[in-house]
């Protein structure tokens, strides 16, 4: 059974900087892109971000480029999402989501419960 | 970026009924690559269907996709007490957008 267990969320200052991570099992790790779909509260679903099989290509939103990185663990099965200077904005239940394939294209097909990051003073 | 317009924003129906989702693309989408999800409160997002048609293990044949180019739509034959909930496209042909979601609630 593929399991995804997102952890890392909480409250964050303004600038401030967190790490997620989802520990994935069930399923062969390094053969699937990873990534990060976010949720704002009342909100639709966002892709944030992306990661090769490999970990060597890495894919981001236009808002997540110099602020995060992904990243993954082969000897641990785990994807990280590391953010930085939050902003209020960034406001989100994060969900880990795994792809149908090692290669673009490809949908999401398991996704995780998600972890909240809450941006506030 | 191809953006995706779903429609209507809310359907209000009663159990036993037919339900049409539209998912309007403002390109082509590549290869009709086109997934569906089921989003319940508090919950994560459930694969239904992609590549337009097929539908995703365990998913009952009364949820069908279908479309081209950019039009698609998703329909459920009869809805169940556990359909109601937000569903959400997504094209993963150029790149990956979700539409805004269309909410099937209980009238």
């Amino acid at each position: 059974e593929v399991q995804l267990v997102e952890s890392g969320g909480g409250l964050v200052q303004p600038g401030g900087s967190l790490r997620l991570s989802c520990a994935a099992s069930g399923f062969t790790f390094g053969s699937y892109v990873m990534a990060w779909v976010r949720q704002a509260p009342g909100k639709g679903l966002e892709w944030v971000s992306a990661i090769s099989g490999n970990g060597y290509s890495t894919y981001y939103t236009d808002y997540a480029k110099g602020r995060f990185t992904i990243s993954r663990d082969k000897s641990k099965d785990t994807v990280y999402l590391q953010m930085s200077s939050l902003s209020v904005d960034d406001t989100a239940a994060y969900f880990c989501a795994k792809a149908s394939g090692s290669a673009w294209p490809y949908f999401f097909d398991y996704w995780g419960q998600g972890t909240l990051v809450t941006v506030s003073s | 970026e191809i953006v995706l317009t779903q429609s209507p924003g809310t359907l209000s129906l009663s159990p036993g009924e037919g339900a049409t989702l539209s998912c309007r693309a403002s390109q082509s989408v590549s290869n009709n690559n086109l997934a569906w999800y089921q989003q319940k409160p508090g919950q994560a997002p459930r694969l239904l269907i992609y590549a337009t048609s097929s539908r995703a293990a365990d998913i009952p044949d009364r949820f069908s996709g279908s479309g081209s180019g950019t039009d698609f739509a998703l329909t459920i034959s009869r809805l169940e007490p556990e359909d109601f909930a937000v569903y959400y496209c997504q094209q993963y042909g150029t790149s990956r957008t979700f539409g805004q979601g269309t909410k099937v609630e209980i009238k």
